[in-house]
């Protein structure tokens, strides 16, 4: 079975403009979740989704930082307009129902530098 | 206060030793635990699960988990340099469906 599969793999871009990072879950998983990974602060939570809906965006650091979930396969988080300080690894992960007794399953992440 | 504590490392045993890497929570009620390995430059990958008190061995590896002591603590038998990697600990926050990830223990297995 295919994971969780994020695009692109590495992304580099200048400060202002707009960033789009996509993710397909697992396939019948239900839970669909966004991090963020820096040294400094380690794997932060962004926000996750359950059967497409937003459920808790409280780690998302500010109104630059969207994310929507369309259908039960696409989810896409953008940074608008992006920052260096938004440099960092972005993970998507998925998970099957009944998420907190789950483990969650990470994709391949992806390498963002705002020059 | 941090909700998932780990020792950042590095963490140093020889080949063959017996690497033993631990975690604190604060969530009394969490009930879900996970070990999480991951290598330099790639994501994150499950290695092991518990959920009861007790310990829960697959393969080299052991997790074990004391809820009134609230700490869960991954094992790792004969240790290999393969096993040179971060491991991250996670646990559920109470009520919801997230994991509350550690900052990781950086494990470096010396031949």
């Amino acid at each position: 079975d295919a994971g969780v599969i994020q695009s692109p793999r590495h992304e580099v871009t200048e400060m202002g403009q707009e960033v789009t990072l996509r993710c397909k879950p697992i396939s019948g998983h239900d839970y669909l979740f966004w991090y963020r990974q820096t040294m400094m602060r380690g794997l932060e939570l962004l926000i996750y989704f359950n059967n497409n809906v937003p459920i808790d965006d409280s780690g998302m650091p500010e109104d630059r930082f969207s994310a929507k979930m369309p259908n039960a396969s696409f989810s896409t988080l953008k940074i608008q307009p992006s920052e260096p300080r938004d440099s960092a690894v972005y993970f998507c992960a998925s998970s099957p129902q009944q998420g907190w007794r789950q483990p969650q399953h990470f994709g391949d992440g992806t390498r963002l530098s705002i020059l | 206060q941090k909700e998932v504590e780990q020792n950042s490392g590095p963490l140093s045993v020889p080949e063959g030793a017996i690497a033993s890497l631990n975690c604190t929570y604060s969530d009394r009620g969490s009930q879900s635990f996970f070990w999480y390995r991951q290598y330099s430059g790639k994501s994150p990958e499950l290695i092991m699960s518990i959920y009861s008190n007790g310990d829960k061995e697959d393969g080299r590896f052991t997790a074990q988990l004391n809820k009134a002591s609230q700490y869960v603590s991954l094992l790792i038998r004969d240790s290999q340099p393969s096993d040179s990697a971060t491991y991250l600990c996670a646990v559920n926050a109470l009520g919801t469906d997230k994991l509350i990830f550690g900052t990781g223990t950086r494990l470096q297995v010396f031949p």
